[in-house]
């Protein structure tokens, strides 16, 4: 299997739970940011983002919240099921460029 | 991802030798991206285009090159590889037109360089 991921924090929940994957960001000018989903032997794959005027985005089965006090955004994924297995990257874009800045991942584990 | 390809998907290489990573799209975009992502990193920048004429440096552009060569395909060459350049290469694509800013991924391509 690939090696991404290797050293990362994990998440493990159970079939069923909700899950919340955690992000910090640095860069108070970032204006626009991004959850990927990366599977083992895949590219990264969007699941939602979210501009810095807005404090939250909802999608099918998840959430994005985004408090720019803190610098802090996360990713919620009610029911969680076996296919959410994966790695997760936040990813910040700085205001008025398009350059992605990516955090170091988390892997989220779903147990039957 | 079908509409971002990358070829080779795997690829061993000796130290010096001088490789081509290729990404091909059809999704129209006029941006590009190559990534590289090593264990327990995220992914890293080394190169990008917002066009057929324009070529930028990223975050890690040395010991890189790239070639734009049509709107679809973007090639990122090791000139002299090393073995600190294994790792997961990742192309993309973008057309950062009003609200979408969302960067598309290719496949990958895995890179052993002994």
């Amino acid at each position: 299997g690939e090696n991404v991921g290797l050293h990362l924090p994990t998440l493990s929940v159970q079939e069923g739970d909700n899950s919340i994957i955690n992000c910090a960001y640095s860069n108070s000018a970032s204006d626009y940011f991004i959850w990927y989903k990366q599977e083992s032997g895949k590219g990264p794959q969007f699941i939602i983002d979210i501009r810095s005027n807005m404090d939250k985005r909802q999608g099918q089965r998840v959430t994005v919240l985004l408090n720019k006090t803190v610098k802090h955004l996360s990713l919620q994924i009610a029911a969680t099921q076996p296919g959410d297995s994966a790695v997760y990257f936040c990813a910040e874009t700085l205001e008025n460029t398009d350059k992605l800045i990516f955090g170091t991942g988390t892997r989220l584990q779903v147990f039957p | 991802d079908a509409d971002v390809t990358q070829t080779p998907r795997n690829r061993i290489t000796k130290t010096g030798k001088r490789i081509m990573l290729e990404c091909s799209q059809t999704k129209g975009h006029d941006r590009m991206y190559w990534y590289r992502q090593d264990p327990g990193l995220g992914l890293r920048l080394i190169y990008y285009s917002f066009d057929v004429k324009d070529i930028n440096k990223g975050e890690i552009s040395d010991g890189y090159s790239v070639s734009r060569q049509a709107q679809a395909k973007f090639s990122l060459s090791l000139e002299s590889a090393i073995p600190n350049q294994t790792a997961l290469y990742f192309c993309a694509t973008s057309d950062f037109a009003g609200e979408e800013e969302t960067q598309y991924f290719g496949p990958g391509t895995r890179l052993l360089v002994l």
